[in-house]
């Protein structure tokens, strides 16, 4: 089975620093891989997805981009951290449907 | 975007009672999915309902799904403590960008013993 290793579970950063998230796989090869936001209290949005090592998509606009160096490594980046990235992130893997998600990282920036 | 849209956005029941949550959703859909998040923690898959299905179970679970209505109902019989968490639908679009599930915003379910 699938499992989805996230890190930092939490991380508090200021305003204009940089973000890098790190998320790895294991139990499958070549999974698509994916990066949810979830605000407080609301439903997941979709920030990116890969199908393949260096296949990155985006869904929205932002602040954030993601790379994937790696066919079981995913990681999400920022430059200059916002106040609106604030929020708890989610790495998921599909090699099969359904998705298996991480245990997310929580995100607050001051 | 969002596409699923559970209802309601919280519930509260008994330990023993029977909780149903629904879900509605705008455009054709491949499946629809049931995910469940305890509070801090990743989602987790319950079940999977094909466009094609009509009711499908899984233990304690009922789902059925209404294409005609676009809506979907999610049933936890003789509810526990542990049950509670927050649920989410999700769907796979015909012709979604690499068929991509769209989660909606979820219901938190809470269960008092």
């Amino acid at each position: 089975s699938q499992t989805i290793h996230q890190w930092p579970a939490t991380l508090v950063q200021p305003v204009g620093s940089p973000l890098s998230l790190e998320c790895t796989v294991e139990g499958t090869s070549n999974p698509n891989l994916y990066w949810y936001r979830q605000a407080a209290g609301r439903g997941l949005q979709l920030l990116f997805y890969s199908v393949g090592i260096g296949q990155i998509s985006s869904e929205v606009p932002q602040n954030l981009s993601a790379s994937r160096p790696q066919d079981r490594q995913f990681i999400l980046s920022s430059k200059k951290l916002l106040l609106s990235d604030s929020g708890f992130y989610l790495c998921a893997a599909q090699g099969y449907s359904p998705l298996h998600f991480g245990n997310g990282t929580r995100l607050t920036v001051t | 975007s969002q596409q699923g849209e559970e209802d309601p956005q919280a519930l509260s029941i008994q330990e023993g009672e029977n909780a149903t949550m629904n879900c509605s959703y705008k455009t054709s859909i491949n499946n629809l999915q049931w995910y469940r998040q305890n509070s801090g923690r990743g989602l987790v898959h319950l079940i999977l309902i094909r466009s094609n299905e009509r009711e499908k179970h899984s233990g304690r679970l009922r789902v059925t799904l209404d294409t005609s209505k676009k809506s979907s109902s999610l049933l936890i019989t003789a509810s526990r403590a542990a049950d509670t968490a927050s649920y989410f639908c999700a769907t796979r679009n015909y012709g979604g960008s690499q068929g991509n599930l769209i989660f909606g915003k979820g219901t938190k379910l809470s269960v008092k013993p």
